[in-house]
């Protein structure tokens, strides 16, 4: 089963550019996770925000949070080569023991 | 740099063979995680250990069979398997069960099985 839907699917801008996804998912949920990854390797936990907050910060990364909207939001500023990766949102559901990631945002970062 | 040790980090078995997937964490978790994970899209949930019980098995066939020997440690063996069955398995760990709202997932770097 899938929850979460990012947008876009993939993504090319400029080194030093700031780059949005979004997350659209589909029933209420406890909290909302983005995950890194990188090609062929295991997935990077980057940021939590939980169903009563609206906003979070953590170093280059802005993640907000609509719960009337059932979508999220990651921002990266400044963008580095470095950050080039799939990027996932993962929705824990209510009551349930899953975490269920999206389809992800591939995101490349031209020199 | 990850706390979930997966080997081996690559895999080729045969349709009639008999291997297994190994996962060791050192983090006190509670809870692990098999996910597989096709090229190009997101994981998917396999099983769910909690306690060193099966908590969840995503109607995952019977080729594929988890094991929990200790809170440490999760295996997957795998016997008879299909090519479409190659993938990227990744293991995880966290805390406690994510229905205790907050708990953080921390993955593996995976284990690349091909079916020939």
């Amino acid at each position: 089963s899938q929850q979460g839907e990012e947008d876009p699917q993939a993504l090319s801008i400029q080194e030093g550019e700031n780059a949005t996804m979004n997350c659209s998912y589909k029933t209420s949920i406890n909290n909302l996770q983005w995950y890194r990854q990188n090609s062929g390797r295991g997935l990077v936990h980057l940021i939590l925000i939980r169903s009563n907050e609206r906003e979070k910060h953590s170093g280059r990364l802005r993640v907000t949070l609509d719960t009337s909207k059932k979508s999220s939001s990651l921002l990266i500023t400044a963008s580095r080569a470095a950050d080039t990766a799939s990027y996932f949102c993962a929705t824990e559901l209510n009551r349930d023991d899953k975490i269920i990631f999206g389809k992800g945002t591939r995101l490349h970062i031209l020199p | 740099d990850t706390e979930v040790t997966q080997t081996p980090k690559h895999l080729v078995m045969g349709m009639t063979n008999k291997k297994s997937l190994k996962c060791e964490q050192h983090m006190g978790h509670r809870a692990m995680y098999w996910y597989k994970q096709k090229a190009k899209k997101p994981p998917e949930l396999m099983f769910v250990y909690s306690y060193e019980k099966l908590s969840i098995n995503e109607s995952v066939p019977s080729r594929f069979s988890p094991e929990c020997p200790n809170s440490s440690l999760l295996n997957l063996h795998l016997h008879a398997l299909q090519p479409e069955d190659s993938a990227l398995y990744l293991c995880a760990s966290s805390q406690d069960l994510v229905q205790y709202a907050g708990n953080t997932i921390y993955f593996g770097e995976g284990s690349w099985l091909t079916v020939v």
